[in-house]
């Protein structure tokens, strides 16, 4: 029984590349959440997506950053031309359909933009 | 926004000991979670509590929902090597249609000298 997947576990990009990060939600889970990590900080939530949905992309930024939960394959999580302020741990979450109360984490993707 | 306030922000301390932790808001929740995320991965639950005054055990570890809803405890008897790790204190949004946001406090690290 596999828990939340994410690739890669760590990200090197230069200034102005593109980052793409996956997830792949425990096996039954349709709801997909991203979060954000800096050092030193807690979690902070940056969008909620249930299949083919963004529900809430309130805690993204509005520029570079975009999130998708398609019918088939992983949710990805996208930014455009990466800048040395997006470096972090980027975390994916997934809890079952109608149950958010208790999300459960993958490992997370470190990205480190040079 | 909401704010947790997590203390302390670290803690080192002998095998052994007991070691108790809180956060706290201005906010009344109707939910805390506590999760505890070792290096290099993602935050892994430990209790969640639903109910004012609630006590929750798991092993070693017990956490309380307080009265007043505002605050939360976690404690952790006769730590071991493997408790190292960040701990957590996270809730859920209250504003209406967005429970389904975490929100995090800013941890505490637990170190445990053998």
């Amino acid at each position: 029984n596999a828990g939340v997947m994410q690739n890669p576990r760590h990200l090197v990009r230069r200034r102005g590349q593109e980052a793409r990060l996956r997830c792949s939600p425990m096996k039954g889970h349709s709801h997909v959440y991203w979060y954000r990590q800096l050092p030193e900080e807690g979690l902070k939530f940056m969008v909620y997506l249930q299949k083919e949905n963004i529900i809430d992309e309130s805690g993204m930024p509005k520029e570079r950053f975009s999130a998708e939960f398609p019918k088939e394959g992983p949710s990805i999580l996208r930014i455009q031309q990466v800048v040395r302020g997006d470096s972090a741990a980027y975390f994916c979450a997934s809890s079952p359909r109608g149950s958010y109360n208790e999300q459960f984490f993958g490992p997370g993707t470190r990205l480190t933009v040079l | 926004g909401q704010q947790l306030n997590q203390s302390p922000q670290s803690m080192f301390i002998q095998e052994g000991e007991d070691v108790s932790m809180n956060c706290t808001s201005s906010s009344i929740f109707n939910t805390w979670l506590w999760y505890k995320q070792d290096p290099g991965e993602g935050p892994v639950l430990l209790i969640a509590l639903y109910k004012a005054g609630e006590l929750t055990s798991n092993g070693r570890l017990t956490a309380q929902f307080g009265i007043t809803r505002k605050d939360s405890f976690l404690n952790i008897s006769a730590s071991i090597p493997s408790d190292v790790g960040i701990y957590f204190c996270a809730t859920h949004g209250n504003s209406g249609g967005s429970n389904y946001k975490l929100t995090f406090g800013k941890g505490t690290l637990l170190t445990v000298n053998p």
